[in-house]
């Protein structure tokens, strides 16, 4: 079983570069998340969709773009990469909202630098 | 913003022993669902354990178990014979929305 599989696992960045963080779930979810987690700190949601077409801000939007033009597809989009930038990265699915009480399952993460 | 505290960043027990995480939360919902989520070092987020508002008996998971009071907002889980693999951070998820996360507690167990 699949479930969420994200791309690349680890990457180096150079400041000001761009780069697309591959996200997709086998799964049928209709939410999708993407996280950041700095060392040692909690995981801050970045963009989430509750379907395709159809995505939101979080708490941490900035320098950050998101797409969802499928179900099973939510990449996040890093434009003018900066040091503030490096961190892991989790993408996560769930069928519906917290709300519901179902169950969120998350990615393996993606490690960036940016130098 | 988030509503929701983990007053503790660290805490340490002793194998087999019993540890308790604190999480508070602010709500105006009536009814809604808590999440005890757990990170080992592999990075990975597991659930651990859910709680429905409107149930009066406290969730419990084999040795993980919560103490749910909903009036004072306070959703603590309490861990029992406490196991090397226990090691990990947890992280509480207030009721919102979305899913939304708590600073953390990260748990060392003592052998």
């Amino acid at each position: 079983n699949a479930g969420v599989t994200q791309t690349p696992k680890f990457r180096i960045l150079k400041i000001g570069q761009s780069m697309t963080l591959q996200c997709t779930q086998d799964m049928n979810h209709n939410y999708m998340y993407w996280y950041r987690q700095d060392p040692g700190m909690g995981l801050k949601l970045i963009y989430y969709s509750v379907g395709a077409g159809i995505t939101d801000k979080g708490e941490v939007p900035n320098g950050y773009n998101v797409s969802r033009s499928t179900t099973e597809d939510f990449p996040l989009r890093l434009e003018l990469a900066a040091p503030s930038q490096t961190s892991v990265y989790f993408c996560a699915s769930s069928y519906d909202g917290a709300y519901s009480g179902n169950t969120i399952y998350f990615g393996e993460g993606s490690w960036l630098t940016v130098v | 913003a988030q509503t929701v505290t983990q007053s503790q960043p660290e805490m340490s027990v002793q194998e087999a022993e019993t540890v308790t995480l604190s999480c508070t939360y602010d709500t105006s919902e009536s009814d809604y669902y808590l999440f005890w989520y757990k990170q080992p070092p592999s990075r990975q987020m597991i659930l651990v354990i859910r709680q429905e508002a409107y149930k009066q008996q406290n969730a419990t998971e084999n040795r993980f178990s919560v103490n749910f009071q909903k009036a004072a907002k306070s959703f603590s889980l309490k861990i029992s014979d406490s196991q090397l693999g226990d090691a990990a951070m947890y992280f509480c998820a207030p009721p919102r929305y979305q899913f939304y996360f708590g600073t953390g507690t990260s748990l060392t167990v003592i052998p």
